[in-house]
């Protein structure tokens, strides 16, 4: 019930596409819904992040698109460019426990130019 | 505003040493700070919570003997490896939470750990 699951684990896009990642998660007290871009050698940065009470918010290209009664969400990715080629981390974490945070398992991302 | 720094960013030592990793938030106090291990091409595992002032919250499966945390500031949290082993070889990271009660989290860029 704790686990967030994410998929795909490898994503090709064309430069210009849509990139999209998808992230399920099972429990209901989950109540904030991050997304992380890592490159590698380094540590995670936030991108954005949303809370449940919204579905959808947006910034610059980035989107997420939260799906409460599905208990999905998921990342977009527009006008994608080869600077996004990275590894996309979902997360989830809840009121309670010291806000830890429960990580999906990655998505590799590559943007060809 | 909100960065996290670790040190040293990689390390190499031999089997049976003891390894401490500091992780600082510079332009923030830190009320929190979480200890991650991530493996090659894998997911951020949390070790620790860790709470200035308080004995660190280690997660099921985590020997807190063998990782000791330390949090002793606002901006100051270390964890060390003792008696390293070469499976203990692994990309570490902590994170830090600006404001009590807050949910985002602050990465810093991680300590990569051979152990040999």
């Amino acid at each position: 019930q704790q686990q967030v699951k994410q998929s795909p684990q490898s994503l090709i896009v064309q430069k210009g596409g849509i990139s999209i990642i998808n992230c399920a998660y099972e429990n209901t007290a989950f109540d904030y819904f991050p997304w992380y871009q890592q490159f590698p050698g380094k540590g995670p940065a936030l991108l954005i992040a949303i809370r449940p009470d919204v579905s959808e918010k947006k910034e610059g290209r980035f989107t997420i698109s939260f799906n409460k009664s599905a208990k999905q969400f998921s990342l977009h990715i527009m006008d994608s460019q080869p600077g996004d080629s990275a590894t996309y981390f979902c997360a989830a974490s809840k009121d309670q426990g010291a806000q830890k945070l429960v990580f999906g398992q990655g998505t590799r991302l590559t943007i060809n130019p | 505003g909100a960065v996290v720094s670790q040190h040293p960013s990689r390390v190499i030592c031999k089997s049976g040493t003891s390894v401490k990793i500091e992780c600082r938030s510079l332009d923030f106090q830190a009320t929190t700070m979480f200890w991650y291990r991530q493996f090659p091409k894998q997911s951020l595992m949390l070790m620790a919570t860790s709470n200035e002032g308080s004995k660190a919250t280690y997660e099921q499966g985590v020997e807190k003997d063998k990782f000791l945390i330390n949090h002793a500031s606002l901006t100051l949290s270390t964890l060390t490896v003792t008696s390293a082993h070469p499976e203990d070889s692994s990309f570490y990271i902590c994170s830090a939470v600006r404001t009590a009660g807050s949910y985002e989290q602050y990465f810093g860029p991680g300590t990569r750990l051979t152990v040999t």
